[in-house]
């Protein structure tokens, strides 16, 4: 059984950062590219980020492109989104995706729950 | 970047009836690169279609996606009550984006 568990969120102030994990199990790792996909309260749905299985290639949104920065370690089985710079327009929840296959193109497969990420002062 | 398109915003019917969501997208999508996702309250989106008609697993054969170009639609032939949520089309041939949503409420 797929399983993705994000951690990491809680309350920064505008201009901090925080990192987001998201660990995986029932599937390998590393043959599937990963993304962030994350939701304002009570908005829709909005593409952050992108990585391929091996890790070589990363994509973001140009909404957070040079603050937010997505990795993993495929011998943890763990995502990773690095976010700097963060501005009250960040605030959302953030959800973990496995992709259908190692690179583009893919849909997104399965989803963790979520992790609430809120800028505020 | 592709904008998808999706009406109506809201769609209220009832249970047993037949309801056909729409997207439409800003320019071709690309191999019918597009899938289907269902959202309930308090729970992350689930994946119903992918390649514009295929059932991800475990979907059942009520609900159906048709479409190609720009053009595209989902379909749910008898309403059940665990139905009613929100649906977004996401489109993954060029980048990725998300249309901004259907909610599907009980009339």
């Amino acid at each position: 059984e797929v399983q993705l568990l994000e951690s990491g969120g809680g309350l920064v102030q505008p201009g901090g950062s925080l990192r987001l994990s998201c660990a995986a199990s029932g599937f390998t790792f590393s043959n599937y590219a990963m993304s962030w996909v994350r939701q304002a309260p009570g908005k829709g749905l909005e593409w952050v980020s992108a990585i391929t299985g091996s890790g070589g290639d990363t994509f973001h949104a140009d909404s957070v492109k040079g603050r937010f920065t997505i990795s993993r370690d495929n011998s943890r089985n763990t995502l990773y989104l690095q976010m700097n710079s963060l501005r009250a327009e960040d605030t959302a929840v953030y959800y973990c995706a496995k992709g259908s296959a190692m690179s583009r193109p893919y849909y997104f497969e399965y989803w963790g729950q979520g992790a609430l990420v809120t800028v505020s002062s | 970047e592709i904008v998808l398109t999706q009406s109506p915003g809201t769609l209220s019917l009832s249970p047993g009836e037949r309801a056909t969501l729409s997207c439409r997208a800003s320019q071709s999508v690309s191999n019918s690169y597009l899938a289907w996702y269902q959202q309930k309250p308090g729970q992350a989106p689930r994946l119903l279609i992918y390649g514009a008609s295929s059932r991800a697993t475990g979907i059942p054969d009520r609900f159906s996606g048709s479409g190609s170009g720009t053009d595209f639609t989902l379909t749910i032939s008898r309403l059940e009550p665990e139905d009613f949520a929100v649906y977004y089309c996401q489109q993954y041939g060029t980048s990725r984006t998300f249309g901004q949503g259907t909610r599907l409420e009980i009339k």
